[in-house]
């Protein structure tokens, strides 16, 4: 069974860096059909997707962060990594890492996130 | 950027009782690419239906789903106690690659 477990710091400064690890048991984190990704959610509120990376090294990230973020892989340790610069009080959200499955079958292709970790909350405050 | 809209935003049922969310996108989406999530206090999403009508691996076939783009219906035919939470839909395009709907909070009636 594929688990992910999010680590770091729960609290960051503002204008600081967030820096986030997300640890992938019981599956290879090397699979061509596997994004990783970063997801966050404010208290109360919906998800968010951040950004995703591919085993080759590619990333994808939402606009919405601009040059803010960065999402890095070290398959030797079977970990990836997020980070998140000049975090505001905004930046507050429980963030989850998840892989991302992406197949094709039957001329079809197909997207979802089918494991997650539990999450960790990180809250930016001085 | 492809919003999508749940419908309604709270839903008061009973066990036993079928629910139906909407979930609509503001442009058309790929069937293939519209995933539904529950998510209970406290914990992670979980997938339930990912190619807007198939079931993820364990999920009761209680759930299903349907549509095309740009609307699509996640439907619980007979609510069990443990089905009580909040749904996501989410689907997959350019940018940002993913988005998901707002929510529908399930309720106890």
């Amino acid at each position: 069974q594929v688990r992910l477990q999010e680590s770091g710091p729960g609290l960051v400064k503002p204008s600081q860096t967030l820096s986030l690890t997300c640890s992938v048991s019981g599956g290879s984190i090397n699979s061509g059909s596997y994004y990783w990704s970063w997801i966050r959610q404010p208290a109360g509120k919906g998800l968010e997707w951040i950004g995703r990376i591919y085993t080759s090294g590619t990333t994808n990230y939402n606009p919405s962060f601009k040059s803010r973020v960065s999402i890095s892989l070290d398959t030797s340790k079977k970990q990836f990594s997020l980070k998140l610069s000049s975090v505001t009080a905004a930046d507050t959200a429980v963030y989850y890492c998840a892989r991302d499955r992406l197949y094709c079958t039957d001329g079809e292709c197909y997207t979802n996130f089918d494991f997650w970790g539990q999450g960790t909350l990180v809250t930016v405050s001085s | 950027e492809i919003v999508l809209t749940q419908s309604p935003g709270t839903l008061s049922l009973s066990p036993g009782e079928r629910a139906t969310l909407s979930c609509r996108a503001s442009q058309s989406v790929s069937g293939s690419y519209l995933a539904w999530y529950q998510q209970k206090p406290g914990q992670a999403p979980r997938l339930l239906i990912y190619g807007a009508s198939r079931r993820a691996t364990g999920i009761p076939d209680r759930f299903s789903g349907s549509g095309s783009g740009p609307d699509f219906t996640l439907t619980i035919s007979r609510l069990e106690p443990e089905d009580f939470a909040v749904y996501y839909c989410q689907q997959y395009g350019n940018s940002p690659k993913y988005t998901f709907g707002q929510g529908t909070k399930l309720e106890i009636k």
